[in-house]
């Protein structure tokens, strides 16, 4: 079975640009996380999907982030325009529904803002 | 929401048990506790999970009290393949959130 699929690996961009990253999660899992992860820190909650509606956006910088997840299966978040303080990893989970359900990680992407 | 809070680092010899305790003080009864494994440049993966008193599977053990205010990872005979950092996360149902701690950083020696 595949896992979560995330692309691109690495990103480098100068600031005030955009960047989008694609997710595309495990057959069958009806729910998707987006995470911010900063160096030596734990994963930080951005947005969760279940299906194509988006239940907690409550932490994602809405002025600049936005993410979409039409037809309920894979998903694009996108930074525009992009600040230093950007720079992390953005992981991808999918899981098959309940928020205790085993979430799936994607590789990440790491992004680098100049 | 519930802090979720856990030791930064902890050092380890190849054999030895290791045991890590995450703090979680405003968690419902049936909260669940999960945690996870986390190697450079890969994204996190399913260790353990429960919810009460003693969960057991082939790599872990997760530990529960009663007052559900701490619950510990325990890593029996470990080897230098799992030197990783671990996180712990809580899947809070009545607000429906998720917390995940700092992370600890294990790291194993010969």
């Amino acid at each position: 079975e595949a896992g979560v699929v995330q692309s691109p690996r690495y990103k480098i961009i100068e600031k005030k640009q955009p960047v989008a990253f694609w997710c595309n999660p495990i057959s069958g899992h009806n729910t998707l996380y987006w995470y911010r992860q900063n160096l030596g820190q734990g994963p930080e909650l951005l947005i969760r999907y279940e299906n194509e509606e988006a239940v907690d956006d409550s932490q994602l910088p809405k002025d600049r982030f936005s993410a979409e997840r039409l037809k309920g299966v894979d998903s694009t978040l996108k930074i525009q325009p992009a600040e230093l303080g950007d720079s992390a990893v953005y992981l991808c989970a999918s899981s098959l529904g309940r928020l205790e359900e085993t979430q799936y990680f994607g590789p990440g992407t790491r992004l680098l803002v100049l | 929401l519930a802090k979720t809070t856990q030791p930064i680092s902890m050092d380890s010899y190849e054999g030895q048990e290791v045991n890590i305790t995450c703090s979680h003080n405003n968690i419902a009864t049936n909260d669940y506790i999960t945690w996870y494994q986390q190697f450079p440049s890969q994204g996190p993966r399913f260790i353990i999970q429960g919810y009460k008193t003693k969960v057991t599977n082939e790599v872990a053990s997760l530990f529960i009290p009663a007052d559900r205010k701490s619950s510990t990872l325990s890593l029996p005979r470990v080897s230098l393949s799992d030197t990783a950092v671990y996180y712990c996360l809580v899947a809070l149902r009545g607000d429906y959130k998720l917390s995940f701690g700092a992370g600890t950083t294990v790291t194993v020696r010969a």
